[in-house]
């Protein structure tokens, strides 16, 4: 079993839509939970980082980690044609590395 | 200019033929990293630096061989590529301060075909 699956999509939908993209996991030592978003043909950026359970907000975009149901959620609201791109799940506990999802692949349509 | 930089962007070459990925950073960062992106299997890490004199194993480092020649650079070395080696390599920085880098910072990546 990999310690993160990730739903690959692809994942179409109109402009304006409510995005749910979910990760879940097995390793209960991991802490800290991020989405990193990957345009074509670019390196993935930090979009959100969450420590430990609860929710974060950063202006249409929501994350949220439910550490009893190993189950992590990214929202997007008002989705944009600008927001077409894959987005990965990471975690790590305190010392190790990074342990990435499949990444799901976005896109909104005008 | 970019923060992170990895030469060659794109790179064709032949099977059992030695390659080597550069990547460059002037983030300051003590940390480094190179993974490799594959369709459906994400991204995997195959070696990381946490300095100068530090290099680690990752996930996948068989058949991969790496070099940190400075806080600045850190290369990845295919001694006998192979087609299954063919992918999207990263190289990404991170510092060293509280957390311990849940934030990496990536290159624009090398994408490699082994024919």
């Amino acid at each position: 079993q990999k310690e993160v699956e990730q739903d690959p999509g692809p994942l179409s939908v109109p402009e304006g839509a409510i995005v749910s993209l979910n990760c879940t996991y097995s390793n209960s030592a991991f802490q800290y939970f991020m989405w990193y978003r990957q345009y074509s043909r670019k390196g993935p950026e930090l979009l959100m980082y969450t420590y430990s359970s609860g929710n974060k907000e950063d202006g249409r975009f929501t994350a949220q980690v439910d550490k009893s149901s190993k189950y992590i959620s990214l929202f997007i609201r008002d989705s944009q044609p600008s927001d077409s791109a894959t987005y990965l799940c990471a975690m790590k506990t305190g010392a190790n590395n990074l342990f990435f999802g499949t990444g799901t692949r976005l896109t909104v349509i005008p | 200019d970019a923060d992170v930089t990895q030469t060659p962007r794109n790179r064709i070459t032949k099977t059992g033929k030695r390659i080597m990925l550069e990547c460059s950073q002037t983030k300051g960062h003590d940390r480094m990293y190179w993974y490799r992106q594959d369709p459906g299997l994400g991204l995997r890490l195959i070696y990381y630096s946490f300095d100068v004199k530090d290099i680690n194993k990752g996930e996948i480092s068989d058949g991969y061989s790496v070099s940190r020649q400075a806080q600045a650079k850190f290369s990845l070395s295919l001694e006998s590529a192979i087609p299954n080696q063919t992918a999207l390599y990263f190289c990404a920085t991170s510092d060293n301060a509280g957390t311990g880098g849940y934030e990496q910072y990536f290159g624009p990546g090398t994408r490699l075909t082994v024919t």
